[in-house]
């Protein structure tokens, strides 16, 4: 089955820095998806981005599909931002990750 | 985006016993929905895919008689988990891939906290 890479596990930041968080996965796929899972466990969409780049606010997303990878980008990060981001792939199921933790401090 | 509606979001059972949880898309069709599994601290685990008038599709290692899909209409599937124990409790969510004009984007549903004493 696909695999699905995510780096890096843990993030630990300051109030306003930026962050690259990194989706490598193994076959090919028709969908891809960034997600944030809140403190309740609702999963919040951030891109469907099974290719190219897309920008919504502080937050970007590229992915490269025919290199297998996509990266999302956290500028000026807030507080707000801390939880946990998962990338999800596939060609009907998502697959899922086991997700980057990030910690952003005031 | 679509919506997609998971009830109860928590439940509490009794050891033994059965739970029924309800996923519906509100505003759209869909004739697949997908059943995952999420234990604590760690990742989403897909259960099974769940077809509209046919035969749940089960990943490997899940127990279909103990986790029972119903897809009888296309918005509503339902998973039942039949005779609960403790290391049943877990938090399982629903998902529904939906046309957004770019592309079949999915979407979940709240989840559904089970703690089964």
């Amino acid at each position: 089955g696909i695999q699905v890479e995510q780096s890096p596990p843990d993030l630990i930041l300051q109030e306003g820095a930026n962050s690259t968080l990194r989706c490598n996965f193994s076959d090919s796929v028709n969908n891809l998806q960034w997600f944030h899972q809140n403190p309740w466990g609702q999963l919040i969409n951030l891109f469907y981005i099974p290719s190219g780049t897309k920008q919504n606010g502080r937050l970007s997303a590229t992915t490269v599909a025919t290199e297998r990878y996509s990266l999302l980008y956290i500028s000026s990060s807030q507080t707000t931002d801390s939880g946990v981001y998962f990338c999800a792939v596939g060609v009907n199921a998502l697959i899922f990750g086991k997700g980057t933790t990030l910690s952003v401090s005031s | 985006g679509a919506v997609v509606s998971q009830h109860p979001s928590r439940v509490i059972c009794k050891s033994g016993t059965s739970v029924k949880i309800e996923c519906r898309s509100l505003d759209f069709q869909a004739t697949t929905m997908f059943w995952y599994r999420q234990f604590p601290k760690q990742s989403l685990m897909l259960m099974a895919t769940s077809n509209e008038g046919s035969k749940a599709t089960y990943e490997q290692g899940v127990e279909k008689d103990k986790f029972l899909i119903n897809h009888a209409s296309l918005t509503l599937s339902t998973l039942t988990v039949t005779s609960a124990h403790p290391e049943d409790s877990s938090f399982y969510i629903c998902s529904a891939r939906s046309w957004e004009g770019h592309g079949e984007e999915a979407f979940f549903g709240q989840g559904t906290r089970l703690t089964v004493v």
